[in-house]
Parts: structure tokens; C-alpha cells; sequence
């Protein structure tokens, strides 16, 4: 089978920074990505990685440990906007199909 | 990045009529789409992964009488809602790429009355 767990909720506030967890087990694995749907919207892309350590892409950080089956999205100096839903989602190869978690919805406060 | 525009947005039906739902990919080619269904404060489910100028791969579980994919060029893939019912209200999206980022279209509210 396959899974992605993620927390499902998460409360920040502004200025704050937040670690999203994900832990996966698949069948396959190509590599880890990162996505935001605000309410009624298309996700859009976050972060990728392929292999293990950190990728930072400004305000936003992935990591990934092959070993471990796990990742996180940090997402640092928070603002309102950044109220969103996040998923994780796993690839089996390039350019291929993803199979997302659960999500996380993350509101920031003021 | 890739540009991919999903048409229609929103739209309601009468139980038992069929919905074409597109996707074109608009400034690339795409030989692969993917297809979702997400249901309110939930994941996005792989339904298939549309082929061009061949029959679609349906995951575990999806009908593919009911949900009729089309991948008839490299720039448009369509989804038929065929027979829809109330339980096929859903908010239906395609993607393309995913190299690794995926492009996707608007998404598309499909409410069955």
C-alpha cells in the first residue's frame, strides 16, 4: 500500500515559523514535493526533493531523509497569507503522477 | 512556468446528464495529464493519468465507463462525467508536467442537482 501522513491542522502566528511533517510509505519513491491550495484554488508548487538535506527556496525550506521515509516544509516569517492547505506528495518517477497526503491546514494568526 | 487552463470552472447539472470537463496545456505539448478529484477539506485523489493517442490508466477503484478520458492531442485532454449523481459532486482538476513541478489547471466545481 501507500501512505502519506501529515498533521492535519496547524495554528501559527504571524512572524512565526512552522515545520510541517511528513512521513510516507510507498511502494516506490522518485522524490518529495510540497504544495499550497488556498480555499477553491489550484495547488501550487512549494519545493522539491530528490535527494536527502535541505532545499530553500526563500521563506520556504523542504527536507527530505530517504532513510528515515520522512520530510518537513518550513515556512518562516509567516504572514496571513500563508493561510493555506499543505500537502506533501510523493513521485515514483520523473515527471509522473503524484500521490498527495491529507493535508495541512495551517492558519496564521495575528 | 507552464500554463494549463481548465474550462469550466464551475458547473451544475441534472442527475443523469454528462459533463465534459477540459484541460489544455496552452504554451507546452503534454503526452501525460493527470487527473484529480478532491472532495471539501480533503486530499487530492488521483483518478487517472491521461495518455495521448492512447486509453487512459485509471487508478484502484475509479470507473472508467462513468469517468470517460480523452487525450485526443498533445495540447487537450478532456473528462466526461457520464450519468452524473449527486455523489459526483467534486471539484475535478487535471495536471501536467511534474518535473518536478506540476502545472495545474483552475480546477473545476461540478455540482449535481
Amino acid at each position: 500500500g501507500q501512505s502519506l501522513e501529515q498533521p492535519s491542522e496547524v495554528t501559527a502566528v504571524e512572524g512565526a515559523i512552522v515545520q510541517i511533517n511528513c512521513t510516507y510509505q510507498t511502494s516506490g519513491f522518485y522524490g518529495l514535493s510540497w504544495y499550497q491550495q488556498h480555499d477553491g484554488g489550484a495547488p501550487t508548487f512549494l519545493s522539491y526533493n530528490g535527494l536527502d538535506g535541505l532545499e530553500e527556496t526563500g521563506r520556504f525550506s523542504s527536507f527530505l531523509s530517504r532513510s528515515d521515509s520522512y520530510g518537513y516544509l518550513l515556512l518562516q516569517e509567516l504572514q496571513m497569507k500563508d493561510s493555506a492547505s499543505y500537502f506533501c506528495a510523493v513521485s515514483y518517477n520523473q515527471g509522473g503522477k503524484l500521490i498527495f497526503g491529507q493535508g495541512t491546514e495551517l492558519s496564521v494568526k495575528p | 512556468g507552464a500554463v494549463v487552463s481548465q474550462h469550466p470552472s464551475w458547473v451544475i447539472c441534472k442527475s443523469g446528464t454528462s459533463v465534459k470537463i477540459e484541460c489544455r496545456s496552452l504554451d507546452f505539448q503534454a503526452t501525460t495529464m493527470f487527473w484529480y478529484r478532491q472532495f471539501p477539506k480533503q486530499s487530492l485523489m488521483l483518478m487517472a493519468t491521461s495518455n495521448e493517442g492512447s486509453k487512459a490508466t485509471y487508478e484502484q477503484g475509479v470507473e472508467k465507463d462513468k469517468f470517460l478520458i480523452n487525450h485526443a492531442s498533445l495540447t487537450l485532454s478532456t473528462l466526461t462525467v457520464t450519468s452524473a449523481h449527486p455523489e459526483d459532486s467534486s471539484f475535478y482538476i487535471c495536471s501536467a508536467l511534474g518535473n518536478p513541478e506540476a502545472f495545474f489547471g483552475q480546477g473545476t466545481r461540478l455540482t449535481v442537482v
